[in-house]
């Protein structure tokens, strides 16, 4: 089956700690997309990518690093220097080749940060 | 970035009732898409718009685009339990989509 799966969907980590989060889709999707979405309210771009080895930072870069190493693959680290990480983070993949294509969620990871 | 605006960010409706949320936007937008979240889970993709005053239908779902192409809406006919969850809109950007608040959809048996 396609699709994008992230992992795991509930992680707790303690204050202080980075943590990565994982995304691999098997779209055969150019770009890639996180997000980050807290209770009751819109999904926060956080950083994209359209292409391998390249990514750029969205509305709350601040705290989160990526890498896109794999087209498959795009893994988010959410860092110390992140104030308030405890949120839902949903990863998504779009095809680059014309714009306004329809973007797919992951299943999202739940981030609890003691 | 440039935003959407949505409203209203809750509502409560009896099943069997009709459900709309509205879209703006302070400039033209190129296209505008819409998502459904169910609670817990993820946006799954419902419909995008691209023409000036475009209608589209999918079963009691009813999405329109304004002439302006500054605002859209989604209307739902005679609400079912099955259509709880939040929903937004998205303007396209390139590759990027900027989203809306999100409205809320509680529907009460």
């Amino acid at each position: 089956d396609g699709g994008i799966t992230q992992s795991p969907k509930y992680l707790f980590r303690k204050e202080g700690q980075n943590v990565t989060l994982s995304c691999e889709q098997n779209l055969n999707h150019d770009a890639m997309y996180w997000y980050r979405q807290d209770p009751g309210q819109g999904l926060r771009l956080i950083y994209y990518s359209q292409i391998v080895n390249d990514f750029q930072k969205g509305d709350i870069a601040e705290g989160y690093s990526v890498s896109r190493e794999k087209k498959e693959s795009f893994p988010l680290t959410v860092t110390s220097a992140q104030k308030n990480p405890t949120a839902f983070y949903l990863c998504a993949s779009s095809t680059r080749s014309s714009p306004g294509d329809t973007q797919y969620f992951g299943p999202g990871t739940r981030l609890t940060v003691l | 970035g440039q935003q959407v605006m949505q409203i209203p960010q809750y509502q409560h409706v009896q099943e069997g009732e009709d459900f709309t949320t509205y879209c703006n936007s302070s400039t033209t937008l190129s296209n505008i898409q819409w998502y459904k979240q169910r609670p817990g889970g993820h946006p799954v993709f419902l419909i995008q718009l691209v023409k000036s005053g475009e209608v589209k239908k999918q079963k009691r779902l009813t999405f329109q685009f304004g002439e302006a192409k500054k605002n859209s809406s989604l209307h739902i006919t005679a609400t079912q339990t099955t259509d709880v969850g939040t929903y937004f809109c998205a303007r396209n950007a390139g590759n990027m989509l900027t989203f809306g608040g999100g409205t809320r959809l509680m529907v009460k048996p």
